[in-house]
């Protein structure tokens, strides 16, 4: 089966960290862009961060820049979002995103919430 | 940062009728644009590419028009599982941006 399966969210608090994973099955993950897209409660979609098939070309949306990093591994078909200096307004649902040739998202994971909370 | 404006934000329709949303970038796109339907609870889904692509899998009563700066999505007779929200997004270049989104509702 073809999907994203997502690991890693849970409250933190101000200031700390929180990596999320997602693991990519059913088809050749190192052929794809990829994204992380976010939803805050009851709000609307956010693009965060895109990440090159190859893992080398990394953009950030402004609000997350220098805080969030981007990576992959290929050989283990595994996205990442390592998550510093979290703020409470980066409370919200993130979604791990395919890349159907070039930056729509065809294939989406569950999302993981994130809670950023004292 | 290009801004996608959805109008309306609400859609208030019933079961077989035509539902006609509306996306507006401030500036061009070209046509790089597409649509996704999210459900409660689910990830969005991607419906229509490139203005008027439809995705793998999408009925054809989901159609997509438009180029520049003005897009819209219409659904052409509403069955009961399409009452969601819809947003657009375009990917003409970074960030890549999503509007507000349209819900649909009976």
């Amino acid at each position: 089966e073809v999907e994203l399966l997502q690991s890693g969210g849970g409250v933190v608090q101000p200031g700390g960290s929180l990596r999320l994973s997602c693991a990519a099955s059913g088809f050749s993950f190192s052929g794809y862009d990829t994204s992380w897209v976010r939803q805050a409660p009851g709000k609307g979609l956010e693009w965060v961060a895109a990440l090159s098939a190859s893992g080398t070309g990394t953009t950030y949306a402004d609000s997350v820049k220098d805080r969030f990093t981007v990576s992959r591994d290929n050989s283990k078909n595994t996205l990442y979002l390592q998550m510093d200096s979290l703020r409470a307004d980066d409370t919200a649902v993130y979604y791990c995103a395919k890349a159907k040739p070039y930056w729509y998202f065809d294939l989406w994971g569950r999302g993981t919430l994130v809670t950023v909370s004292s | 940062e290009i801004v996608l404006t959805q109008s309306p934000a609400t859609l208030s329709l019933s079961p077989g009728e035509r539902a006609t949303l509306s996306c507006r970038a401030s500036q061009s796109v070209g046509r790089y644009l597409a649509w996704y339907q999210q459900k409660p609870g689910q990830a969005p889904r991607l419906l229509i590419y490139d203005a008027s692509n439809r995705a793998t899998g999408i009925p054809a009563r989901f159609s997509g028009s438009g180029s520049g700066a003005d897009f819209t999505l219409t659904i052409s007779s509403l069955e009961p599982e399409d009452f969601a929200v819809y947003y657009c997004q375009h990917r003409s270049s970074w960030p890549l941006t999503f509007g507000g989104g349209t819900k649909v509702e009976v």
